[in-house]
Formats: C-alpha cells, structure tokens, sequence
C-alpha cells in the first residue's frame, strides 16, 4: 500500500519552455502533497506543500509564479515548471500524506528528472 | 530553524560487517524522526518513523533508535543489496509543523 507515481520519470525542455509534472498516490487519498527538488549529493529541499482544493504553501526562496501547483483532486497533484531555464534542472520528487500533515508519514514518488537545454 | 546532520557521508562495509549510521538533530518541539532509503535515480523510500527518545524501531537487519539528540540507524550482517543511500529526517512543532527537514545522507556501499 502507500504507492505514489510520477509522469514523466524523465524530461528534456528547450530553455523558456514550460513542462508539467504529474504525481499521483494509487491507493490512498492524499488530504497533503509535497513537491521537493534534489540536487546531485544534496539533500531534498522542499519547495511547496499543497492541499486539496487549496493554494499551495511555497517555501521561502521558491517562485511561485515559475513553479505552478495545482491539487485539483485527493489523488493528483501537478508541477508545472515555467518558462524553465538550465539552472531548473534537478530531480523533482513529490510526496503524498495519508493523515494530518503534521503528523502523517510521507510516502515519495520515483522522482523526474528534468534537463532544460 | 531545523537542522539535521548526517555521518559518515560515505560508508563502505564487507558484506556481514555491522556498523552504524549517525544522524544528529535540532528541532523545536520533535514530532517524529524519519529514516528513509533512496536509491539512486529513485525517489526515498519509508524506512521507520521514532517518535520519543527511547524508542526502537526494527526491519530485517536494520534498527533505529532515539536520542533526544541523536538517532542511530544500525545494520547487521549487511548484504550488497542494502547499498544505497540512507536519509535521515525531522519533523518539528514549530511553526510549520508538516515539513520535513532531511539531511544529506549518508551512502553506503556494501561489497561482497
């Protein structure tokens, strides 16, 4: 149980170009998601948590108007990355919690990788 | 702010060589401390969550344990198949009390 799916599991955009990131949690309904960013030899940096039917709440330093979150149902989240650049290229990995935010566990994607050229 | 620091960065064992990973933390108010395993090109994968200091959780040839300051994540008689790299992550009660705030992590390589 507690299967959390990414599409696409790897992209490759041309610079000023947006590309969508699906994540979706199979077998449970997610009440919050999570989108992070992973550099290599880094660790997870959480950029935005979103619940469902709600704004997402982004990090200090994150762009919310680059880095688009949309939670339309209890089993769907999206990232879309805006006119993406080379320096947006990371491993994006999302996450879902079963219960209450503050005290559920998190259950991790297979992460995307994208490149921007 | 959370903090979380993670040694060795690097370890690597003979297979059946026990040895522990070390994960110290700073956190307002701990709700849970996670281990995950993430292997690479993947995304982590849910190990154990210790919630008070005393605490000891166990899987296979893993077994984490809780310090108010500390959490060990010990490996037994280690296989190559328990290569990977192993994160280590807090959950605080101040103000935003659903982040998880992860350190670097430690990889381990396990050779046969």
């Amino acid at each position: 149980g507690a299967v959390v799916s990414q599409h696409p599991s790897w992209v490759i955009c041309k610079s000023g170009t947006s590309v969508k990131i699906e994540c979706r949690s199979l077998d449970f309904q997610a009440t919050t998601m999570f989108w992070y960013r992973q550099f290599p030899k880094q660790s997870l940096m959480l950029m935005a948590t979103s619940n469902e039917g709600s704004k997402a709440t982004y990090e200090q330093g994150v762009e919310k108007d680059k880095f688009l979150i949309n939670h339309a149902s209890l089993t769907l989240s999206t990232l879309t990355v805006t006119s993406a650049h080379p320096e947006d290229s990371s491993f994006y990995i999302c996450s879902a919690s079963q219960g209450l935010a503050a005290f559920g566990e998190q259950y991790f994607g297979p992460g995307t990788r994208l490149t921007v050229t | 702010e959370d903090q979380v620091t993670q040694s060795p960065e690097a370890l690597r064992l003979q297979e059946g060589e026990s040895s522990s990973l070390n994960c110290s933390y700073t956190v307002s108010g701990l709700r849970g401390l996670f281990w995950y395993r993430q292997d690479p090109g993947k995304g982590p994968e849910f190990l154990f969550t210790l919630y008070s200091a005393g605490e000891e959780k166990e899987k296979e040839r893993l077994k984490a344990t809780l310090t108010k300051k500390e959490s060990f994540l010990h490996i037994t008689a280690p296989k190559p198949e328990d290569s990977a790299t192993y994160l280590c992550a807090v959950q605080g009660g101040g103000g935003s009390n659903y982040k998880l705030t992860f350190g670097k992590g430690t990889l381990l390589t396990v050779n046969p």
